[in-house]
């Protein structure tokens, strides 16, 4: 069975730096990509960006370029998504999705990670 | 403002139909597959559609999808109070390169 677990939910200031997980098991993670999905409170989907294990081949959005990195272990089948100095606009519920090709659909997703950003 | 415009919401009585238009342009939805996603309210969405028209296994033949030109459209029959959910369009963006999603519609079962 196909599961994207993500890591746990997340209260931190601004300007702190952030690392939140999603891993991968019951297929062959380095086989297809990871994609990062933003939904602010109350808010649509947007897309971040996306990476592929196998090579960590990485795209991002141009509205979250510079804004965040996204890497990938492997070796331990997890993706991530990090923030070097977190803001109050970060807060979010963030969702991983594995996507066959970097321009197709999420057909597994993740449970999703809230992070809030508070003083 | 979403690069793909979806009507914010739509309603109707169970057992009816309802369809959910997402418009975009020739960088996106005219040249690339779209797909439809279902979010029930705390929930992470849950693929419905695929490459325009096809439906993942598991998914009932109620939800239908189709593509013409730079529009898409979800159809939803014999809707249920379970059916209550958002609903996202979302294709990959040629001029952007990256994926782009509709702001998402409500449906209301009244």
């Amino acid at each position: 069975e196909v599961q994207l677990v993500q890591s746990g939910a997340e209260v931190k200031k601004p300007g702190e730096s952030l690392k939140i997980s999603c891993k991968g098991s019951g297929y062959i993670f380095s086989n297809y990509w990871i994609g990062w999905v933003r939904q602010m409170p109350g808010k649509g989907l947007e897309w971040m960006g996306i990476i592929y294990p196998g090579d960590s081949d990485t795209r991002y959005s141009p509205s979250f370029q510079g804004q965040v990195t996204i890497s990938a272990d492997k070796s331990i089948s997890t993706a991530y998504l990090q923030w070097s100095s977190l803001k109050a606009s970060d807060t979010a519920m963030y969702y991983c999705a594995r996507r066959y090709r970097y321009t197709a659909y999420g057909d597994y997703w993740g449970q999703g990670t809230l992070v809030t950003v508070s003083s | 403002q979403s690069v793909l415009t979806q009507p914010p919401s739509v309603s109707a009585a169970p057992g009816q139909k309802v369809t959910i238009s997402c418009s975009g342009n020739t960088s996106n939805i005219e040249n690339n597959y779209v797909s439809w996603y279902q979010q029930l309210p705390g929930t992470a969405p849950k693929l419905l559609i695929y490459d325009n028209s096809k439906r993942p296994s598991g998914i009932p033949d109620r939800f239908s999808g189709s593509k013409s030109g730079t529009s898409a459209t979800l159809g939803i029959t014999g809707l249920q109070t379970g059916d209550e959910a958002d609903y996202y369009c979302e294709t990959w963006d040629s001029s952007l390169s990256a994926g782009v999603f509709g702001g998402g519609t409500k449906l209301t079962v009244l």
